[in-house]
């Protein structure tokens, strides 16, 4: 099996600039999705194969990818970005979820 | 109108079996992957498997003795089964639509349906 580790939660203040890191072996080498997650609400892809953003979401949010660390940016971070965040890969054509990180904008 | 939509019974008793069906009001169901994700409460998310319009499934392996997913091109649905269900299979359950164009990346779910599984 294929393990994705992301920090429980990451915790910013309004304005300033959240990182998340998921980490897996190689995940360099892999194409890596990325969901946001509101309470009640289903997820929604926010940066696709690794550093691609879906037409709507906003340019404040980034990705990069290399060796064993992909890694989500939210720049200049609003009230509105709270919320559980994952990152997702494909590995023998099964789809692993990292565990997830709460985002808590103060 | 949802582009995916997920229907079933919101209850089913232990060691039953789970039955829900996604109906997609969106685009072709033939040039696809289709999935389906849960999520337990209060935990992370969980690929169950997925379905081509041709039939070919793969599915989660710490699942796979329990899960039939099958498709119905003409009626634009696809369906998950997962039998001998216990308390541990209570979940929120998305179907969602996976891009083949490059990547393999969901970017399209369904609202999602709980079903507690309760005697």
């Amino acid at each position: 099996s294929y393990d994705l580790t992301q920090p429980l939660s990451v915790s910013l203040a309004l304005g300033q600039t959240a990182t998340i890191t998921c980490r897996g072996d190689k995940i360099g080498t892999k194409n890596v999705h990325w969901y946001q997650q509101k309470p009640g609400q289903a997820p929604v892809l926010v940066i696709y194969r690794d550093d691609e953003r879906p037409s709507g979401i906003s340019e404040r949010f980034s990705g990069s990818n290399s060796g064993n660390t992909a890694t989500l940016t939210i720049s200049r971070a609003q009230a509105g970005d709270e919320a559980d965040y994952y990152c997702q890969v494909w590995h023998n054509r099964a789809a692993v979820f990292g565990s997830g990180t709460q985002v808590t904008v103060l | 109108q949802v582009p995916l939509h997920e229907s079933g019974p919101s209850l089913v008793k232990p060691s039953e079996t789970l039955s829900l069906t996604c109906t997609v009001s969106d685009g072709s169901i033939s040039s696809h992957y289709w999935s389906w994700i849960r999520q337990s409460p209060g935990k992370g998310l969980e690929w169950i498997g997925y379905i081509y319009y041709d039939g070919t499934t793969n599915y989660n392996p710490s699942l796979k003795s329990r899960i039939t997913i099958s498709i119905d091109t003409s009626k634009k649905q696809f369906s998950l089964n997962l039998s001998s269900v216990t308390a541990a299979d209570t979940a929120v359950y998305y179907c969602a639509r996976v891009d083949l164009s490059s990547g393999w990346y969901t970017d399209l779910w369904g609202l999602g349906t709980l079903v507690t599984v309760s005697s």
